[in-house]
């Protein structure tokens, strides 16, 4: 079964634009989490979906948004990007939310400039 | 501002020594705990996990111990190898099927195994 697939891999940004990242969760997986990876703060939540409604939200701006679609499938936005948004963007799967191991892809690495 | 990294805990260890990873968690409404291993430019990977009603969960060569009076949660890995050279994040969540299903993640401790 091919794991948590997450595109681009890696991304270069410039202050005030915009980024959209996506991820495939495994197969039958229909719980997408999100989080950011930074040195100075390490994983860190920022929402959570099921069945395309978002369950869950982490302590991070409005600029930070995501969706789900009915196959499962992700995505974040990141609007007006800041320098402090270059992180390791992380998607996790589970076969439902709570109690379920999640399962992470490889990430999206963001730069902003 | 300056980004001051996470001052990481590291754990030196020989080849063929056994490794002990600690870990404490934060909230006491927690009872599904999980173990990750990140290598360097990749995701956590699962590695093993443990539910509150156990005290103990053994895996090949890992096992996870839990003590919920202390809110402390342990990953013992056997004959460690060079491979097992990463860092590694306890995780804990709620377990109940439509509890909040976030992860809080502990810091991580980076373990190096010496050849």
């Amino acid at each position: 079964k091919a794991g948590v697939t997450q595109t681009p891999r890696y991304l270069i940004k410039t202050r005030g634009q915009q980024v959209t990242l996506s991820c495939s969760p495994i197969s039958g997986h229909r719980s997408v989490s999100w989080y950011q990876q930074t040195p100075g703060q390490g994983l860190q939540f920022l929402f959570e979906y099921f069945s395309e409604t978002q369950r869950n939200k982490g302590n991070f701006p409005g600029r930070f948004s995501g969706r789900q679609f009915s196959n499962s499938r992700s995505e974040m936005n990141v609007s007006t990007l800041e320098l402090g948004d270059s992180a390791l963007y992380l998607c996790a799967s589970s076969l439902r939310p709570g109690g379920e191991t999640q399962y992470f892809g490889p990430g999206t690495r963001l730069l902003v400039l | 501002g300056e980004n001051v990294g996470l001052h990481l805990p590291t754990l030196s260890v020989q080849e063929g020594d056994n490794s002990i990873i600690n870990c404490a968690y934060s909230n006491s409404a927690s009872d599904y705990f999980i173990w990750y291993k990140q290598e360097s430019g990749k995701g956590p990977q699962f590695i093993i996990d443990i539910r509150s009603n156990m005290d103990k969960r053994q895996g090949q060569r890992v096992t996870v111990l839990l003590n919920k009076t202390v809110k402390h949660l342990s990953l013992q890995i056997a004959a460690t190898q060079p491979g097992d050279s990463a860092v590694y994040f306890c995780a804990e969540t709620q377990g109940a099927f439509g509890s909040q299903g976030n992860l809080i993640f502990g810091k991580g401790t980076k373990l190096s195994v010496k050849p």
